[in-house]
């Protein structure tokens, strides 16, 4: 089956500065990537997903790459705010999405 | 707005016991899940199901089973509580694409 696997585990960055979030993934017939917030107490929820056929995807300040080649895939956060401060986890599976596999989490600290 | 509901927030149990994880959707989704999320873990997959009556093992399926006997309803099992299982388990549901989480289920085991 597939395997994600997440970097780094912990991430603490000043407000306004950019964080970047990386994953890899084993299964080539993996083909959707999304990312998920989970703020603390708090159910995860979706941010920004990416599918195979497309390269980069943005909205407003996070921005999501992939490298199909690589098996990789990358979060991008721009000037950090507090309410950024969270756990993170990538994921990947096939577009059908029912077999999806989520990285171990990186716990991410915007210090104001 | 989607909702997935699980029965029980939070569950103490005794070693040996059998325990019941319940989790309903209400938007006619085919695919629900079932996760345990643990410190440094992340999210591990006990089991999926793509239709009634159909599962799939996940990557942690021992010591769990599950059933689904209506389309709206996924419950998890642990036939015999063991220590190990103390976790927040969490249920979700999907189209296929986006995942929607329940509040979870933070189940102890003493």
């Amino acid at each position: 089956g597939e395997n994600v696997e997440q970097h780094p585990s912990t991430l603490s960055v000043q407000e306004g500065d950019s964080a970047v979030i990386k994953c890899t993934y084993s299964d080539s017939a993996s083909n959707y990537f999304p990312w998920y917030k989970q703020e603390l107490g708090k159910r995860p929820q979706l941010i920004i997903d990416i599918r195979s056929n497309v390269g980069e995807k943005k909205d407003q300040r996070i921005a999501v790459t992939l490298n199909k080649t690589a098996k990789h895939f990358s979060l991008h956060i721009t000037e950090t705010q507090p309410e950024d401060s969270a756990v993170y986890f990538c994921a990947a599976s096939p577009l059908r999405g029912n077999d999806m596999r989520f990285g171990a989490g990186t716990r991410l600290t915007v210090k104001p | 707005d989607v909702k997935v509901t699980q029965s029980s927030r939070y569950l103490v149990k005794r070693t040996g016991e059998k325990v019941f994880l319940e989790c309903v959707q209400d938007m006619d989704h085919e695919n629900m899940f079932w996760y345990r999320q643990d410190p440094g873990l992340g999210l591990r997959l006990i089991y999926f199901s793509y239709d009634v009556k159909m599962k799939e093992k996940g990557d942690i399926p021992e010591g769990y089973s599950v059933s689904r006997e209506k389309k709206e309803r996924f419950s998890l099992i642990l036939e015999s509580a063991s220590t190990n299982q103390t976790s927040m388990y969490l249920c979700a549901s999907s189209h296929p694409g986006e995942l929607f989480f329940g509040e979870g289920s933070r189940l102890t085991v003493l």
